[in-house]
């Protein structure tokens, strides 16, 4: 299964520290994209980053890609109460751009 | 900033009637996807959509599900006859080419009884 696992299920921070989520996933890749849920709502694009690429950035956000280790990273700085949600990666598979596959997801609350 | 409207936003049918969610992508985009989550679990890949067919389909997406483009702005989920276990959030989704980012849907919330 090429399914991306995050890691930590769940996170808890204070307002203005910084969170990092964890996504590990099974095959070869094109592509692997960060998307957020507000809680009963649908899910928001943040962030892809392409195999070839190793780091990207998009304002308070920055995501790390290890294709070796086949693991991404996910940092947001300086939170906010507002940043409060679930947070998914997603993958396609090397042989298809068209099935994306996402994970279970990490669960962030900031607490203000 | 454009939207992808899904309708209608909360669906109660029967079991073994058939629904049809409806989605409206936007307009300059040409892939088009069908998701669903069920309460408190994972986002599931359904069905990928491309010059009019099928590009890639799960296994959840058996022959009780259909999709269908029937002119420029609609792509529809037809499921033909509903069972409890169809209950759940399905979001439709579209991108402008392969490898991009989607953009999703509010989703419709159905419920089967």
């Amino acid at each position: 299964s090429q399914q991306g696992e995050e890691d930590p299920q769940a996170l808890s921070i204070q307002e203005g520290e910084n969170a990092t989520m964890n996504c590990s996933y099974k095959t070869s890749i094109n592509n692997l994209q960060w998307y957020r849920q507000n809680s009963g709502r649908g899910l928001v694009h943040l962030i892809l980053i392409r195999s070839n690429e190793r780091e990207k950035h998009s304002g308070r956000l920055r995501v790390t890609l290890d294709t070796s280790k086949k693991s991404s990273s996910l940092l947001i700085t300086a939170s906010r109460a507002a940043d409060t949600a679930s947070y998914f990666c997603a993958t396609d598979a090397r042989t298809s751009y068209d099935k994306v596959i996402f994970g279970p997801g990490t669960s962030l609350s900031v607490i203000p | 900033e454009p939207e992808v409207t899904q309708t209608p936003s909360h669906q109660v049918t029967q079991m073994g009637q058939e629904v049809i969610l409806r989605c409206v992508p936007i307009s300059n985009h040409l892939y088009f996807y069908w998701y669903r989550q069920i309460l408190g679990q994972k986002v599931e890949f359904l069905v990928s959509f491309y010059n009019n067919e099928i590009s890639e389909k799960s296994e959840i997406f058996d022959d009780q599900f259909s999709v269908e483009r029937p002119d420029g702005s609609n792509f529809t989920l037809k499921i033909r006859s509903t069972k409890l276990e169809d209950s759940a959030m399905y979001f439709c989704a579209s991108s402008i080419t392969q490898g991009n980012g989607y953009t999703f849907g509010s989703g419709t919330r159905l419920t089967v009884v």
